[in-house]
């Protein structure tokens, strides 16, 4: 299956700690990427990898894998937190794939 | 500074074509796989079309395979999406993103993005 699957919305009390999944098949084989997207702005990569931030984002975001479940953890989580998150990868057929997007509303 | 900026949306009625283009500035255009995807209003992200570096490798979505050509000029810098007989299901704005070079990491990693380009599809 080349599909991943998202938590339509998730929500964390300010300063809390938060973990937003993702489903599938491919992921057993090709690690995730995650993006977070806020209202009127383009996606921004905050994960890859194994564990990887780029530059710029915070060390309250982790990210981590097991078996076909891929996972955005943020530590400590801020109100500019609040956004729209994607995981991405590739299927067998080298195809790329997004979940569905996890709303997170930090409160 | 990277830079992709996407143009070439607009409004066009159903059946008929648009080609979107991509400039990419601040780094060396011709080592980069490129991808676009789109997301249509209040939705997510989906997905479009990937070509590798030299242009020989290209994929698509099922849902626009046989209508979108995905191409690349190294010598001008630039990333293409023709896309033909569009639909009312291809209302969306659409991203160019590059995908990060990397030996140690299996999967996909889009570093960077456009800002994207609305296309709208509506008669």
């Amino acid at each position: 299956s080349s599909e991943l699957t998202q938590d339509p919305a998730v929500s964390v009390a300010l300063g809390q700690t938060v973990r937003i999944t993702c489903q599938g098949d491919s992921l057993r084989n090709y690690y995730a990427s995650w993006y977070q997207q806020k209202p009127g702005q383009a996606p921004l990569l905050v994960i890859y990898g194994k564990n990887n931030r780029p530059s710029g984002i915070p060390d309250r975001f982790s990210g981590s894998s097991s078996g076909n479940t891929a996972s955005l953890t943020i530590t400590g989580a801020q109100a500019e937190d609040e956004a729209d998150y994607y995981c991405n990868s590739r299927d067998s057929s080298s195809k790329r794939v997004f979940g569905g997007g996890t709303n997170l509303t930090v409160v | 500074e990277v830079k992709l900026v996407e143009s070439g949306g607009g409004l066009v009625q159903p059946g008929r074509s648009l080609r979107l283009s991509c400039a990419a500035s601040g780094f060396i255009f011709s080592s980069y796989e490129m991808n676009w995807v789109r997301q249509a209003p209040g939705k997510g992200l989906e997905w479009v079309s990937y070509i590798s570096s030299s242009g020989s490798t290209i994929y698509y979505a099922d849902s626009v395979k046989g209508r979108f050509t995905i191409s690349r000029d190294n010598a001008k810098n630039s990333l293409y999406l023709q896309m033909n007989r569009l639909r009312a299901e291809d209302t969306a704005v659409y991203y160019c993103a590059r995908e990060e070079i990397s030996t140690l990491v299996r999967g996909v990693i889009l570093g960077y993005w456009g800002q994207g380009t609305l296309v709208t599809v509506s008669s």
